[in-house]
């Protein structure tokens, strides 16, 4: 069954530490992304990307990068890890840009 | 830019009752929309969408939507609310081609009392 894995499913970090999610698809889709989701704010779009090799800013890029080695993998990195980014993080892919999404199920980030 | 706003963030109803969540949405021409729903402690999955057609869409678990151009909105609708259906819920609005973007909005959390 196709599906997007993320990994880890949580993890506590040191501020100032460097963080790694990762995610993994199997749908064969173009398109991944990674959000995330604060409560009462529903999700923002952090990066993106339609190809490997490429990343593009999503609507709150700053204090992350992403990485898109292959099709199939899209990893979000927190370079200096901030109180302020303790959140849930999703990963999700589509076929297209205006496709419906699958999404992962979750990484529960607590920076302390 | 598309904008999705969701009134309600916290809706409760009666097991057994009917059930509509309110989407609006903000675009300047033929949106692609959808819900998702998010049940504890997972991710998203997909209710129904609507691609310009039929106004109204089937969804999975009973639910539906109508879309409304005249009005802007993408409500969700079920006839019988199950307690299996408390989740929050997101409706989401994309540009269609040309756009990169699946705007959410900030969710409404459904309660079903018993």
């Amino acid at each position: 069954e196709a599906a997007v894995t993320q990994s880890p499913r949580s993890k506590v970090a040191v501020t100032g530490g460097k963080v790694t999610l990762s995610c993994h698809q199997t749908n064969n889709h173009d398109y991944m992304y990674w959000y995330r989701q604060d409560t009462g704010h529903g999700l923002r779009l952090i990066h993106y990307s339609y190809v490997a090799d490429s990343t593009e800013k999503g609507d709150i890029p700053d204090g992350y990068k992403a990485s898109r080695p292959s099709q199939e993998n899209f990893s979000l990195i927190l370079e200096l890890a901030s109180l302020s980014q303790t959140a849930v993080y999703f990963c999700a892919s589509s076929e297209g840009e205006s496709s419906d999404y699958t999404f992962g199920s979750g990484t529960r980030l607590l920076v302390i | 830019a598309q904008s999705v706003t969701q009134p309600d963030a916290r809706v409760t109803v009666s097991e057994g009752a009917s059930l509509q969540l309110r989407c609006k949405y903000s675009y300047f021409g033929t949106p692609y929309l959808f819900w998702y729903v998010q049940y504890p402690r997972q991710g998203l999955q997909l209710l129904l969408k609507y691609y310009p057609g039929d106004p109204v869409v089937q969804g999975v678990n009973g639910f539906e939507a109508e879309f409304s151009k005249s009005n802007s909105s993408f409500h969700l609708r079920k006839a019988s609310v199950h307690w299996s259906d408390w989740a929050v819920y997101f409706c989401a609005v994309s540009m269609g081609t040309g756009g990169y973007k699946v705007v959410f909005g900030s969710g409404t959390r459904l309660l079903v009392s018993p």
